[in-house]
């Protein structure tokens, strides 16, 4: 079946910091990768996908790229700020499941001033 | 464009007792979803409704939850009767259904406590 992994939090940095959440994933079909993102308080908002090897996905200063040889899919800022804390999710979809997604335990991220 | 919506937003309610929840897709979408996140997890799926027919219920405890998507537009989800460990949070999702790789958009959730 399909499953994603990524890394445990919490995690803390300061203003300005760079990023790296890990995620990798198993899938029996050919998946489209998300990053989802859940602010204090609020439902759960796409933040960026891609859907085949290669691609690289990119939104508000994040960007992920698509690791089909070490099936990966990881999160990097490169400055990170206050308003970036929050749970970060990574998903997988796949045809062959129906398109639902199957979610990572989430990874949460605080950002001290 | 508006949102998924959802109510009611929080429920608290006693073992054994039943509850429902609303979702209202964003207007077009043929695909729903009902999700459930438990605190510290990541959401798992419960059933998918493509237009009024079930695609996947295979993660819902038939026995407890049941839901119904009328004329392929508002959803409920009912739990009945419910148990400790159905306190979650109750994600509903749609998506347009068409494409791979699809963006599904989210709900607020409903926070249910059961005591």
């Amino acid at each position: 079946g399909n499953s994603v992994t990524q890394m445990e939090g919490p995690v803390t940095l300061s203003e300005e910091a760079f990023l790296t959440i890990n995620c990798t994933y198993t899938a029996t079909g050919y998946p489209s990768l998300f990053w989802y993102v859940q602010y204090p308080g609020e439902g759960l908002q796409l933040l960026l996908k891609a859907t085949k090897a290669d691609d690289k996905g990119s939104n508000k200063g994040f960007e992920a790229t698509y690791r089909k040889e070490t099936t990966s899919f990881h999160l990097e800022k490169g400055s990170v700020q206050v308003s970036d804390s929050a749970v970060y999710f990574c998903a997988l979809s796949d045809r062959s499941s129906g398109d639902k997604l199957t979610f990572g335990t989430g990874t949460r991220l605080a950002v001290r001033p | 464009e508006a949102g998924v919506a959802q109510s009611p937003r929080y429920k608290i309610i006693e073992k054994r007792q039943s509850v429902a929840f609303w979702c209202n897709p964003i207007s077009g979408h043929a695909t729903l979803y009902w999700y459930q996140q438990i605190l510290g997890q990541g959401p798992k799926l419960l059933i998918q409704f493509q237009n009024n027919g079930v695609v996947d219920d295979s993660q819902l405890p038939k026995d407890r939850f049941s839901a119904e998507r009328l004329k392929g537009v508002d959803s409920t989800l009912k739990i009945q009767p419910a148990k400790l460990e159905d306190s979650a949070v109750y994600l509903c999702a749609s998506s347009l259904g068409s494409v791979i790789g699809e963006t599904q958009y989210f709900g607020p959730g409903t926070r249910l406590l059961v005591l």
